[in-house]
């Protein structure tokens, strides 16, 4: 029964591959949002989705396309693969936009070799 | 920009003593503020917060502690546990916008 499930959950794939991580939550949430954490250890926003509608796109290349098929759902395609899209990509959810407590999946480590 | 930040990456407490865990922020916008564990291999899970109107929370074993004019926050553990040993996450919003803000982590050890 877990609240924010992502898949997969390790990804490792050559350079210029395309690939995809799914996401969803059960909680009932409105809102989803997607965050990177980089070798820092530092974790920042990429997009957020109320009601399957873009509200946040921070500073991401377009390589970077969230889909939201529906409101459960918030999964992120990524282009063209480069070294530097090596990170933990972290899915979380909240009821509401502005929703102060936000509920993080388990992580997805992704390796471009 | 880091408008969130946590100077001590790392923090070692001996079991039963207090844990004291700081945060600073830049962005006088912020008015909510959030504390998240995390444990290796897990996603960050959301701890304690608090209102800007408020200057101390408190849930158990842990308390928060906001010092609006000096823009510091920290997360105070008594006891600590030798479970409570993990990242810890500071993180701040604002109003209009959604997304959190994090700190880039404290490492705390409990030593049993």
């Amino acid at each position: 029964d877990t609240a924010v499930s992502q898949t997969p959950k390790y990804l490792v794939t050559q350079m210029g591959n395309d690939k995809s991580i799914k996401c969803e939550q059960n909680l009932g949430h409105d809102t989803m949002y997607w965050y990177k954490q980089d070798s820092k250890k530092f974790l920042k926003i990429m997009f957020s989705y109320n009601n399957k509608e873009l509200i946040i796109n921070e500073t991401v290349p377009n390589r970077f396309s969230p889909k939201s098929p529906d409101k459960a759902h918030l999964n992120l395609h990524i282009n063209s693969l480069e070294l530097g899209d090596s990170a933990v990509y972290f899915c979380a959810s909240s009821q509401g936009v502005g929703g102060e407590t936000q509920y993080f999946g388990p992580g997805t480590r992704l390796l471009v070799l | 920009d880091q408008q969130v930040k946590q100077n001590s990456p790392s923090l070692s407490v001996q079991e039963g003593r207090i844990s004291i865990l700081n945060c600073d922020y830049t962005n006088s916008m912020f008015d909510y503020f959030l504390w998240y564990k995390k444990y290796p291999a897990e996603g960050p899970t959301f701890l304690i917060s608090i209102s800007s109107i408020k200057d101390k929370n408190e849930d158990g074993r842990f308390t928060v502690f906001l010092n609006k004019s000096a823009k510091h926050l920290s997360l105070h553990i008594v006891p600590s546990q030798p479970g409570d040993s993990a990242v810890y996450f500071c993180a701040a919003r604002h109003t209009g916008a959604n997304n959190l803000f994090f700190g880039t982590g404290t490492r705390l050890t409990v030593i049993p």
